[in-house]
This record gives structure tokens, sequence and C-alpha cells, in this order.
């Protein structure tokens, strides 16, 4: 089972900031908190990971709480290609043979 | 070019027949992945090899039997389809077993009659 709690859906206007919240309120220490997205049709594509710091790249930002029981993707810019649903996922850390969990993820709908 | 590549892009078949998916990934990658999403969305592994090895297996029923020819490639062999078979299959590759980011390829969509 997935160890994440997301909102179904959530809407964004076009140009604005998109925050999807993550709870995870029973991550353990050396988890990471993974964020992959699917466009409608399309395979999952990986958006960003990380363990306590804040996180950024080309994509997205992400902000996970001190004590890590929760975490925010951020897109800062979101465009109607953005669209798609979004999975927060915990996992051990990289090299760790654990499987990616796949929850109901949140459905973002970026509108004009 | 295409980093992880599916055939067929649809399939349609009927109850009991045999059928094969396809995976070939060009990136270089050590691990390769099956998962399954079923009509209510969710999207479950099913396989993943590493290097040749079967390195997860998942409950899948016997009827499933993946193969990897080489690192490159991960088919999926189905006997006797069901209607409950009738799902997206998507292949995934990664550079090493547990990286954090794994690569999809487009998906093969499956009807069973």
């Amino acid at each position: 089972d997935a160890k994440t709690t997301q909102p179904t859906s959530m809407d964004c206007a076009e140009g604005r900031a998109a925050n999807l919240p993550c709870n995870h309120s029973t991550i353990s220490g050396n988890e990471y908190v993974y964020w992959y997205r699917q466009i409608h049709s399309q395979g999952p594509q990986y958006i960003i990971h990380g363990l306590k710091n804040n996180e950024t790249n080309e994509m997205a930002s992400l902000i996970i709480t001190e004590d890590r029981k929760s975490s925010t993707l951020i897109l800062p810019h979101a465009t109607l290609r953005d669209t798609a649903v979004y999975y927060c996922i915990v996992r051990g850390p990289p090299g760790n043979t654990d499987k990616l969990i796949f929850g109901t993820g949140t459905r973002l709908q970026v509108f004009p | 070019d295409t980093a992880v590549s599916q055939t067929p892009k649809y399939l349609v078949t009927q109850m009991g027949n045999d059928k094969s998916i396809k995976c070939e990934q060009n990136l270089g990658h050590d691990t390769m992945y099956w998962y399954k999403q079923d009509s209510k969305k969710f999207l479950k592994i099913m396989f993943s090899y590493n290097n040749k090895e079967l390195i997860i297996n998942e409950t899948v029923p016997n009827r499933f039997s993946p193969k990897s020819p080489d690192k490159a490639h991960l088919n999926l062999h189905i006997n006797s389809l069901e209607l409950g078979d009738s799902a997206v299959y998507f292949c995934a590759s990664s550079s090493f077993s547990g990286a954090y980011e794994q690569y999809f390829g487009p998906g093969t969509r499956l009807t069973v009659t």
C-alpha cells in the first residue's frame, strides 16, 4: 500500500504556481520522497526527489517539512501541459531495491 | 530517438489466446520493469529485471512470464488471456536497481474480449 496521502484533485490557473501537498506521516529516517506525474495516456515521468532538504530542478521545487511528515511539490508557472496526475511516493534511498508504489495521486487541472 | 519503446501500442485479442508485448530501451540501463495500470488507473509493478536477472516478482499469475534476452530488452508473454488482463502495460528502465529515476515507455493497451 502507498505510504502517502494526496488530495484527489486540484485546479490551477495557467501561469500561476501549482502547490501540490502530500502527507507521509509514517516516513522512515532513510526514506526519500519522490514525485512522478502521468500525463493522459502516457507513461509516468519522474519529476524530483528529496530526503530532507528542499530541492529544485528545471521542472519543479520540492519543499519538505522539518519533521518530514509532509511535503509540497511546486510548479512555479503552471502551463496547460502540466495537466496530469501527480504521484507522491515514499521509497528507500537510491540503490535500495524497493519498488515504486504508486497511490491514487492528485489530478491537477491547469485552466487558461 | 525513443528511450523506452514498446510494441504493439494497442493489442486486441480474445480470451484464451497467448500474446506477447515487447520492450526495448536504448539508454544503456541495467534494470527494466513491467507495470500494469488497470481500468481504475492504479499503477502496480509486476516484475523487474537487473542485468537479465529477475529481482522483483509481485503476486502475478503464472500466466505472465517475463523474458529478458539481453539487458536492453524485456518482453512480457501472457498465456490464456482473461478479461481481467485488460489494462495498459508499461515498461520502464533505470540505470540500476533502485535508481531514483525510472524511464517509462508509452504503454501497451491490451483489450481482451
